[in-house]
C-alpha cells in the first residue's frame, strides 16, 4: 500500500544551523506531495506542497524538491531559528475511489536552540 | 476568524462513558475529516465527509460514529469509550478533496480515558 518513510527524530540543531530531514514514499500512480508542521500545542498547518515531479515547494525559508526518480521529498533549510522547533509531517495524497486521503510520516520532532 | 474549530479542547472521562467531539469549519470548503494522533505522534485517517456524506471510512471500531448535520459540521461520537481510545483528535477540511488541496486541521481535542 501507499506508506510514507520519515527520518527518525528527534532532531536537536543550534539556531543558524542548516537542516534536512529525509522522507521518503511508497505510492501507486501519481500522489501530491505535502510537509505539514505542528508547533506545540496545536493542530497540523500546511508548509509546503508539490504536485508533480521536479516541483519544489518553498515557504518560510523551508525548500522540498519532488524527486520522483528517487521517491523522495526532503525538507531542507539553510538557517534554522529557535520557532522552528515543530514537530514535522511528510505526507502524500492519494486517492482512494472517490476520495483523496493523505497519508503521514511518523513525524519528525525539531528542536532549535538558542 | 477561526477556520476549523473543535470543542471541546480537553476531555477527561471515564470507561465506557459516551462522549461527543463538536466540529465546525468556516472555510466554506465541502470535505471534512477525522484524524487521530496517538502518544506517539502518528497520525491516522478515521473519516472523511464530502459534502455530508461519507466517502472514508478506515479500519475504525463501530463504536466510533461520525454525524454530519451539514457540510460545515463534522461531529464525532464515542460510545463506550476504553482506555486505547485515549489520543488527540484532530478534525480537518479542504475545499473540494481533491488531490493537491491543502487540508486545514483543527487545534485538536486531547481526549484522557481513565
Amino acid at each position: 500500500g501507499d506508506s510514507v518513510t520519515q527520518m527518525e527524530g528527534p532532531v536537536t540543531l543550534s539556531e543558524e544551523a542548516f537542516l534536512t530531514i529525509n522522507c521518503t514514499y511508497t505510492a501507486t500512480g501519481y500522489p501530491s506531495l505535502f510537509w505539514y508542521v505542528q508547533y506545540p500545542g496545536e493542530g497540523l498547518q500546511l508548509l509546503l506542497k508539490a504536485t508533480k515531479a521536479d516541483d519544489k515547494g518553498s515557504n518560510k525559508g523551508f525548500e522540498a524538491t519532488y524527486r520522483k526518480e528517487t521517491t523522495s521529498f526532503h525538507l531542507e533549510k539553510g538557517s534554522v531559528q529557535v520557532s522552528d522547533s515543530a514537530v514535522y509531517f511528510c505526507a502524500l495524497a492519494v486517492s482512494s475511489g472517490s476520495a483523496r486521503q493523505l497519508t503521514f510520516g511518523s513525524g519528525t520532532q525539531l528542536t532549535v536552540l538558542p | 476568524d477561526t477556520a476549523v474549530s473543535q470543542t471541546p479542547k480537553y476531555l477527561v472521562t471515564q470507561m465506557g462513558n459516551d462522549k461527543s467531539i463538536k466540529c465546525e469549519q468556516n472555510l466554506g470548503h465541502d470535505t471534512m475529516y477525522w484524524y487521530k494522533q496517538d502518544s506517539k505522534k502518528f497520525l491516522k485517517i478515521m473519516f472523511s465527509y464530502n459534502n455530508k456524506e461519507l466517502i472514508i471510512n478506515e479500519t475504525v471500531p463501530n463504536r466510533f460514529s461520525p454525524k454530519s448535520p451539514d457540510k460545515a459540521h463534522l461531529n464525532l461520537h464515542i460510545n463506550s469509550l476504553e482506555l486505547g481510545d485515549s489520543a488527540v483528535y484532530f478534525c480537518a477540511s479542504s475545499l473540494a478533496g481533491g488531490l493537491s488541496d491543502t487540508q486545514y486541521f483543527g487545534p485538536g481535542t486531547r481526549l484522557t480515558v481513565l
